[in-house]
């Protein structure tokens, strides 16, 4: 248990609506990130936030926003869904901006799937 | 820009062989280099890091890693792997801020 913990675990929605992800990061850690993984793309990295501010962004469609909020929880919303945003989402947490070595501890993700 | 490369996208290998799988990246700076795990289902877990000193690094689960810095490569490997260690791999690498994932490599070993 790597102490992040997401939620829901698995969610089914329909093309074109909206959903909420959300993350708790683990007890101290301050930076936040976001991934998407699918088979065809492999792991890529969605956005990153740190304390609150947003610090790095990857390959974020315009359509998915996150935020993390004061005490430190991330959510990442994904909007007008298509059938291509199915895949697993994973939240990782790390100690600091830099933190002492950048390790990331990663949840255990949010299956979406999209019919 | 930073960037990553794992070599091999699939391995497949019987239990006891030795296990390398390559990563190379490019970065002007400092870097911290990391393998990650992902076994079946799982999420990500760390392995191994590097962050300075002995280029050979020993994580979990006898793999260990050597960082070549004249080749810009951070290889994983293993002596005799098991059933057990099949899974993906990723390599990664946090230059400033910024920590880039290799697009992984799918092992399967088999018994």
């Amino acid at each position: 248990d790597s102490g992040v913990t997401q939620t829901p675990k698995h969610l089914i929605t329909a093309t074109g609506q909206r959903v909420t992800l959300r993350c708790s990061p683990r007890s101290g850690d301050l930076s936040v990130y976001w991934y998407q993984q699918s088979l065809d793309q492999g792991l890529q990295f969605l956005i990153q936030y740190y304390n609150g501010e947003e610090r790095a962004k990857g390959n974020i469609l315009e359509r998915f926003s996150a935020q993390q909020f004061p005490d430190l929880h991330s959510e990442l919303n994904l909007s007008s869904l298509e059938l291509g945003d199915s895949a697993l989402y994973f939240c990782a947490s790390s100690g600091g901006l830099a933190g002492v070595s950048g390790e990331q501890y990663f949840g255990p993700g949010t299956r979406l799937t999209v019919t | 820009a930073q960037s990553v490369s794992q070599h091999n996208h699939h391995v497949i290998l019987s239990e006891a062989a030795s296990l390398e799988l390559g990563c190379n990246y490019s970065y002007g700076g400092t870097v911290n280099l990391f393998w990650y795990v992902q076994y079946p289902g799982q999420h990500l877990q760390l392995l191994l890091k590097y962050f300075s000193g002995d280029p050979l690094v020993k994580g979990i689960k006898g793999f260990e890693a050597e960082f070549i810095k004249s080749k810009f490569s951070f290889n994983l490997r293993k002596p005799s792997v098991q059933w057990s260690d099949t899974a993906e791999y990723f390599c990664a690498v946090k230059g400033g801020f910024k920590t880039i994932f290799g697009a992984g490599t799918r092992l399967f070993v088999k018994a």
